[in-house]
């Protein structure tokens, strides 16, 4: 069945740098568009940044640009957010999600479980 | 960036009411607008795609509509498991921005 498994969140303090991985498996990883979106502790849902199916091109919030890059590796099925010179504000839980186009309309179709990044000295 | 702006922000209800969240976009985004249910400590699901459409699975009692800068989500008979807050979504343009969040209770 189709799954997106995320790894690599943790304690970091500011400053510092982490790498995201979402582990897709049950679909055809290469041609789907990829985001990552995050929640902050007690907060609503925030977009972050897509990757094209073919790596291609990207998009970022304003707050992360320069600091976060989105990749992909189709040929093992992974989606990476490297996250460098992380700021408190970054402190949320993250989620990988699949983007599909259908109905005229995209939407983000299957979600990740999730992993807390916290960044605090 | 298209701002979404979504009200009441929360609301408590009994178990059979009708339920309306309006979501409202800063421009006009055709029909490309999600609705997506998050209970605590899980991964928000899909609902509605394309402002109307019901996701596979999900109860009907659940329906959407609207289209431009005006959108409703309508809970026809709210059950206890619809406890939850929703998100609207725009997907016109990137970034993908969300609404703040509508928190239901039950009473």
């Amino acid at each position: 069945q189709m799954q997106l498994v995320e790894s690599g969140g943790g304690v970091v303090q500011p400053g510092k740098s982490l790498r995201l991985s979402c582990a897709a498996s049950g679909f055809t990883f290469s041609t789907y568009t990829m985001h990552w979106v995050r929640q902050a502790p007690g907060k609503g849902l925030e977009w972050v940044a897509l990757i094209l199916s073919d790596a291609s091109n990207d998009f970022y919030i304003d707050s992360v640009k320069g600091r976060f890059t989105i990749s992909r590796d189709n040929s093992r099925n992974t989606l990476y957010l490297q996250m460098n010179s992380l700021r408190p504000e970054d402190t949320a839980v993250y989620y990988c999600a699949r983007e599909t186009y259908g109905s005229s309309s995209h939407y983000f179709d299957y979600w990740g479980q999730g992993t807390l990044v916290t960044v605090s000295s | 960036d298209i701002q979404m702006t979504q009200s009441p922000s929360s609301l408590s209800a009994s178990v059979g009411d009708r339920v309306t969240i309006t979501c409202r976009a800063s421009q006009n985004i055709r029909n490309f607008l999600n609705w997506y249910q998050q209970k605590p400590g899980k991964a928000p699901k899909l609902l509605i795609l394309a402002a109307s459409s019901l996701q596979s699975g999900a109860p009907s009692r659940f329906s959407g509509s609207g289209s431009g800068t005006d959108f409703t989500l309508t809970i026809s008979s709210l059950q206890p498991e619809d406890s939850s807050t929703y998100y609207c979504q725009q997907s016109y343009s990137s970034p993908r921005t969300f609404g703040q969040g509508t928190k239901v209770e039950i009473k």
